[in-house]
Order: structure tokens, then C-alpha cells, then sequence
């Protein structure tokens, strides 16, 4: 089976920086996707790891573990359009599975 | 343009009738998926299928169905067995050979049954 976690919440302030992590327990595994979601719509591409270390794209960043079973996202000089979900997403096997999501909210 | 569609965008049913979404793709790519999103909530996988004329269930399958004739089609039918079937469905493509690309979404079905 697979199992992925993320915090539910998180809020932080505009211009800072928000670090979003991602545990998770697969079988299989293929690779991490990172994706945004706003409110009613559909979710938007962000990152991909499949080897440890950090992958960085503007002022997003994943860094990936694949021993610990953990990545993470971040987030550096918040706007507030990035008040929106993130999802993890784990390929295990053909499968693309995706986490709970973490809601944030960023503030003025 | 490339891309995937899913229609309609919003649908009410009632109680007791089957439905079908529709899923199309022209990105030429063999792996689709649908996925159910409840409000606040993750993405839960229905349905995935890795080639044409087949496919396997995900982890809430019971009271759905698909089919997946054409590489570019991959429609999900809403059965009246799903308990609680009003729901924000999302269907999604990527390439199953090259597994470092990411899965592209449609715009999602918000469906309603009253």
C-alpha cells in the first residue's frame, strides 16, 4: 500500500518563506511531483525529484530523500497569489498518487 | 493546441441515475486517470489506465466504471451503487515511458445529484 502525509494548514506572510513537507511509504517508487491547486480549479505542475537533493525553479525549491521517505517544498519571497493548495504526488509503480494537500494562506 | 477536456463542466443528476464524464486527450499520451476531490480534500484515484483496452481500479473504485477504447478517451461513468457521488471529478494524462513528466489535468467536472 502507499501512504502519504502533509499538514493540513499552514499560513505565513507576504515576503517571506513557507516550507511545505510531504512523508510518504510507497511500494514502488518512480518519482515526486509537487503541483498547486487553486480554489475550483485544476492542479498546476510545480516540481519534480527523483534523485536525493534539491531542485530549485525560481522561487519554488523541492529537496527529496528517498531513504527518509520525505521531501519538501519551498516557497521563498510569498505573494499572495500563492494562497492556494499543494499536493505531493508519488508515482508508486504506474500509480500517480496524490497526498491530502496543505492549504495556505498567505497574509499581507 | 495540445491539452486535455473534460465536459461538462458542471452536471446535476438525480438520485439513482448513471452519468458518464467525458475525458479527452491529444497529447498522445498512453497513462490516464481520474481522480475524486471532496471539498477540502486531496485527490483520491478512481481509475488509471497504462494502455487502450485496459485498465485498473484505483483506490475508491466501487460504484464507478470505465472504459478506455481509444488512446485519446478515457470516459468514467458515475454509477447509481456510489453512495456519495457528488464530488469535483478530475481526469489527467502523462506519459507512462517517460516517468520524469507530470500528469496534466483537465478542468474538472463539479457533479451534483439532488
Amino acid at each position: 500500500g502507499q501512504n502519504i502525509d502533509q499538514p493540513t494548514e499552514m499560513t505565513a506572510t507576504e515576503g517571506a518563506i513557507v516550507q511545505i513537507n510531504c512523508t510518504y511509504q510507497t511500494s514502488g517508487f518512480n518519482g515526486l511531483f509537487w503541483y498547486q491547486q487553486h480554489a475550483g480549479e485544476a492542479p498546476t505542475f510545480l516540481s519534480y525529484n527523483v534523485l536525493d537533493g534539491l531542485e530549485e525553479k525560481g522561487r519554488f525549491s523541492s529537496f527529496l530523500s528517498r531513504s527518509k521517505g520525505y521531501s519538501y517544498l519551498l516557497l521563498k519571497e510569498l505573494q499572495m497569489k500563492d494562497s492556494a493548495s499543494y499536493l505531493c504526488a508519488v508515482t508508486d509503480t504506474d500509480k500517480l498518487i496524490f497526498g491530502t494537500g496543505t492549504r495556505l494562506q498567505v497574509f499581507p | 493546441d495540445g491539452g486535455i477536456t473534460q465536459s461538462p463542466k458542471y452536471l446535476f443528476r438525480k438520485e439513482g441515475q448513471n452519468v458518464t464524464l467525458s475525458c479527452e486527450q491529444n497529447l498522445n499520451h498512453d497513462a490516464m486517470y481520474w481522480y475524486r476531490q471532496d471539498p477540502g480534500q486531496g485527490l483520491r484515484l478512481i481509475y488509471y489506465s497504462q494502455i487502450v483496452n485496459d485498465f485498473q481500479k484505483g483506490d475508491i473504485a466501487e460504484g464507478y466504471s470505465v472504459s478506455r477504447e481509444k488512446k485519446e478517451s478515457f470516459p468514467l461513468t458515475v454509477t447509481s451503487a456510489q453512495k456519495n457521488p457528488t464530488a469535483f471529478y478530475l481526469c489527467a494524462s502523462r506519459s507512462a515511458t517517460a516517468l520524469n513528466t507530470e500528469a496534466f489535468f483537465g478542468q474538472g467536472t463539479r457533479l451534483t445529484v439532488v
